[in-house]
């Protein structure tokens, strides 16, 4: 099973503000196979970003995906209010389909 | 519109048996890979089983012999039976559409409720 470990747990920042999110996978993952979500309280997630870097549909470009093989990022450039909210990463090169822990993202 | 409608849900005891359905529309169904994630009160996520026409099924280990995935393409409905309930299988199960582009549709869930 291919473990995947986001960093930090807790990213406390201010609107504007950048945020970077870290997604490490156990075993190498094709970017093919590599997503990220943000999920509010009392929603499903929603995709952000698949393949790794490409952005999904009505996603604004704020919104960035980098990485290959073991290590993923995240990355928001200027957070807006809806943005505080938690964030996964998931692989669905191998099953199982993986999901990471998540990380929280709040308003410091 | 993509719209996934889940149903089914409630409680259960532990030991017992729940159908999930799933309604999709906006879509041609049969053309999709479908999968079934849940996501225990106040836990992160966790991908449970995946559908598609042309790979094999999977499961995660937690529900391997327990729960089976199934589809009708001429329904556009995917299902989730459940057997052998446990206590750590109370969640809200949501489905979802996709695989290679990530998981794009989601639908907003039904929760079931495994206790005594």
């Amino acid at each position: 099973e291919i473990v995947l470990t986001q960093s930090p747990g807790t990213l406390s920042l201010s609107p504007g503000e950048r945020a970077t999110l870290s997604c490490r996978a156990s075993q190498v993952v094709s970017s093919t196979w590599l997503a990220w979500y943000r999920q509010k309280p009392g929603q499903p997630p929603r995709l952000l970003i698949y393949g790794a870097s490409s952005r999904a549909a009505g996603i604004p470009d704020r919104f960035s995906g980098s990485g290959s093989g073991t290590d993923f990022t995240l990355t928001i450039s200027r957070l807006e209010p809806e943005d505080f909210a938690v964030y996964f990463c998931q692989q669905c090169d191998i099953s199982p389909f993986t999901f990471g822990p998540g990380t929280i993202v709040d308003i410091k | 519109e993509v719209q996934l409608v889940e149903s089914g849900g409630g409680l259960v005891q532990p030991g017992g048996s729940l159908r999930l359905s799933c309604a999709a529309s906006g879509f041609t169904f049969s053309r999709y890979d479908m999968n079934w994630v849940r996501q225990a009160p106040g836990k992160g996520l966790e991908w449970i089983s995946h559908s598609s026409s042309s790979n094999p099924i999977y499961y995660a280990d937690s529900v391997k012999g327990r729960f089976t995935i199934s589809r009708d393409d001429a329904r556009n409905s995917l299902y989730l039976q459940m057997n052998s309930l446990r206590d750590e299988d109370t969640a809200v199960y949501y489905c979802a559409r996709g695989r290679r582009d990530g998981f794009e549709y989601w639908g907003q869930g039904t929760l079931v409720t495994v206790s005594s």
